[in-house]
């Protein structure tokens, strides 16, 4: 069974422009996270979607974020109009039961690093 | 958000055992203790989790105090493999399983 695979592992972008990030969750996992880990601090949460449906956003930024997880394909984080501050690396996790369920585990992809030159 | 604290870092020596302790003294009854860690450039894996018992697996030990007001990641046998950063997790169903990460313990492994 192959892991949560995140592609690309590196991605630069200049100033204004838009990065998109891609997520695979592990077989079978319906539930996807995305954290964010900027340089020198901790991971912080963003987004936790369920297929098709967004559970909880609380963690991403108001403009210029967004992510989706469709019915089939991987789930996107899009970044528009980058800023050198959105340098950072992107982790996505994947779980194959509910956030509610405080016994499941979050499957870690290796992240796609993001530099805003 | 559940807090919880780590110290900064730690040192062991390889091939002898290694204590993480993790304070979490705000924890209410239905919280889960997680434990992740994260190896330099990769992303994090789960350790270990635990309610209220001890908690044994291939990767480790999870020792609950009988309060609950802390808890302590036993590595049986640190290996040079074993340094990353270590990061204790209150899991409570009001985070709709977001994990909230502190800034964990940074543990290196000499040989």
């Amino acid at each position: 069974n192959a892991g949560v695979m995140q592609n690309p592992r590196h991605l630069v972008r200049r100033r204004g422009q838009e990065a998109r990030l891609r997520c695979s969750p592990m077989k079978g996992h319906s539930h996807v996270y995305w954290y964010r880990q900027l340089p020198e601090e901790g991971l912080k949460f963003m987004v936790y979607l369920q297929k098709e449906n967004i559970i909880d956003e609380s963690g991403m930024p108001k403009e210029r974020f967004s992510a989706e997880f469709p019915k089939e394909g991987p789930s996107i984080l899009r970044i528009q109009q980058v800023v050198r501050g959105d340098s950072a690396a992107y982790f996505c996790a994947s779980s194959p039961l509910a956030g509610i369920e405080l016994t499941d585990t979050q499957y870690f992809g290796p992240g796609t690093r993001l530099t805003v030159l | 958000d559940a807090k919880t604290t780590q110290p900064n870092s730690m040192e062991s020596n390889e091939e002898e055992p290694v204590h993480l302790p993790c304070n979490h003294s705000t924890i209410s009854g239905t919280d889960y203790i997680h434990w992740y860690r994260q190896l330099p450039s990769q992303g994090p894996e789960y350790v270990i989790h635990g309610l209220t018992s001890n908690v044994n697996n291939r990767m480790a030990s999870l020792a609950i105090a009988e309060d609950r007001k802390s808890s302590t990641l036993i590595l049986h046998r640190a290996t040079l493999r074993d340094a990353a950063v270590y990061y204790c997790i209150l899991r409570r169903s009001s985070n709709t399983g977001k994990l909230i990460f502190g800034q964990g313990t940074t543990l290196q492994v000499k040989p």
